[in-house]
Parts: structure tokens; C-alpha cells; sequence
């Protein structure tokens, strides 16, 4: 039961590239979120899944795109990286509503925008 | 709207003394408010949750909070501090249990031999 796993754990862009980021989970769970990671602003919210072909915005979800194809997985794309997208990127599930359920955290993903 | 405030950003203890961490929350609604943990280069792992149950709420670790309305607040606890609690906490409140959480910019915990 690996939880919650997320690829790349660190990426280096230059400006004006896109990439993928995968998150995939292997508990059943209707519900997903991306989160970004700033120092000391704590995690602000970018788009968020309440079960499988739904996606929704979140607090920060300019600049961002995501898909759920698949129940397990939720991708967060970036098509075109900004010095501002520079962040450790966090996908969570849970089982519920987040705001009456634990969510799961994945390690995280470094991404560093030149 | 929701929010909370994390009243320490960084607090150092010496290993078997008592750890205080202070959070103060801002809720239109009935809220609902958690405790995350974590270590360095991982991922958030929730140490205990409140949720309009018993006030007095109990954790992994030996942690516990307490909610306490009146106050607007959620405060941390542990009796004595281990080296292995070493980490950042992030308190999070939720309004009505939506979908979105509100997190606390942290509180970096160092524990001293």
C-alpha cells in the first residue's frame, strides 16, 4: 500500500516550458487536490477533484491545468512555467470532504522556474 | 470566510519539557480544525482533528489540542518533547466541512539534546 505517490520529486524548468505532474493514489479515495508550498504562507489550494472526470479551482489555480482520467490519478500541468511557479507542489487525497476528513499527502515535488 | 493564525513562527524546547503551540482560528461557521505535522522533505501527515465532538481532542504522538470557542482557539500540546518532534506544524481550519482548508503558515519546532 505505497499511499500516495507523486513524480517527479524535483524538476528544474526554464521559463516559458510546460510539464506534468503525476499524483497517483491506491486508496480508493473520490477526492484529490494539488497543493503549492511557499515559505511561510503555509499551502494554498490550486484545483482540486471531487471524483473521477470532475475538476475545480481552487484559491491559486491561474497558471494551471488538471485532469482526472482515472479515479487513482490527478495530473497537474503547467503550459507555460513563470519564476513565480518556483514552489514545492503537494497532491492530497481523502476518503470525504477535507474539511471533515484526514487528508493523505504525497511527498512532494520540487520545482525550480529559471 | 475562514482563516487562522499561527502565533509562532518558530519555537525551540529542550527534549522532556512540555511544547506549546498557539493557533487562533477565524470561522463564519461551526468549524472544523486539524493539526498537521510535517518532517523535513516529506509530506503533511495529520496529527489530530476536531471536528464538534469533545473539546479536549487526542492525537498520535502524545499530542493533544483543545478547542476552546470562547477564545477563538486551538492550541497544541505535548508533556514532554521528543527529538523525533522535531518538524513544522500547520494548523488548518475548514468552514462547515467544504472543501477548502485554510492553513496556518507553520510553526517550526527545533528540539534541543
Amino acid at each position: 500500500n505505497a499511499g500516495v505517490t507523486q513524480t517527479p520529486k524535483f524538476r528544474v524548468l526554464k521559463t516559458g516550458q510546460s510539464m506534468t505532474l503525476l499524483c497517483a493514489q491506491d486508496m480508493n479515495h473520490e477526492y484529490m487536490y494539488w497543493y503549492r508550498q511557499d515559505p511561510g504562507m503555509g499551502l494554498r489550494l490550486i484545483h482540486y477533484s471531487v471524483g473521477e472526470g470532475t475538476t475545480a479551482k481552487g484559491e491559486v489555480p491561474d497558471g494551471y491545468n488538471v485532469s482526472r482520467l482515472k479515479k487513482q490519478n490527478f495530473l497537474l500541468g503547467l503550459e507555460s512555467a513563470a519564476p513565480s511557479q518556483t514552489s514545492v507542489y503537494f497532491c492530497a487525497s481523502s476518503y470525504g470532504l477535507a474539511g471533515y476528513n484526514e487528508q493523505f499527502f504525497g511527498p512532494g515535488t520540487r520545482l525550480t522556474v529559471l | 470566510a475562514q482563516s487562522v493564525t499561527q502565533l509562532d513562527s518558530h519555537v525551540s524546547v529542550s527534549e522532556g519539557t512540555p511544547v506549546l503551540l498557539r493557533c487562533n482560528y477565524s470561522s463564519s461557521y461551526s468549524p472544523s480544525l486539524f493539526w498537521y505535522v510535517q518532517h523535513p522533505n516529506k509530506g503533511l501527515q495529520l496529527l489530530l482533528k476536531y471536528t464538534s465532538a469533545a473539546t479536549l481532542v487526542k492525537g498520535i504522538n502524545g499530542f493533544e489540542a483543545e478547542f476552546k470557542k470562547s477564545e477563538t482557539s486551538f492550541h497544541l500540546t505535548k508533556p514532554s518533547a521528543h527529538m523525533s518532534d522535531a518538524a513544522e506544524y500547520f494548523c488548518v481550519v475548514s468552514d462547515g466541512g467544504d472543501y477548502k482548508l485554510s492553513f496556518g503558515a507553520g510553526t517550526t519546532v527545533t528540539v534541543r539534546a
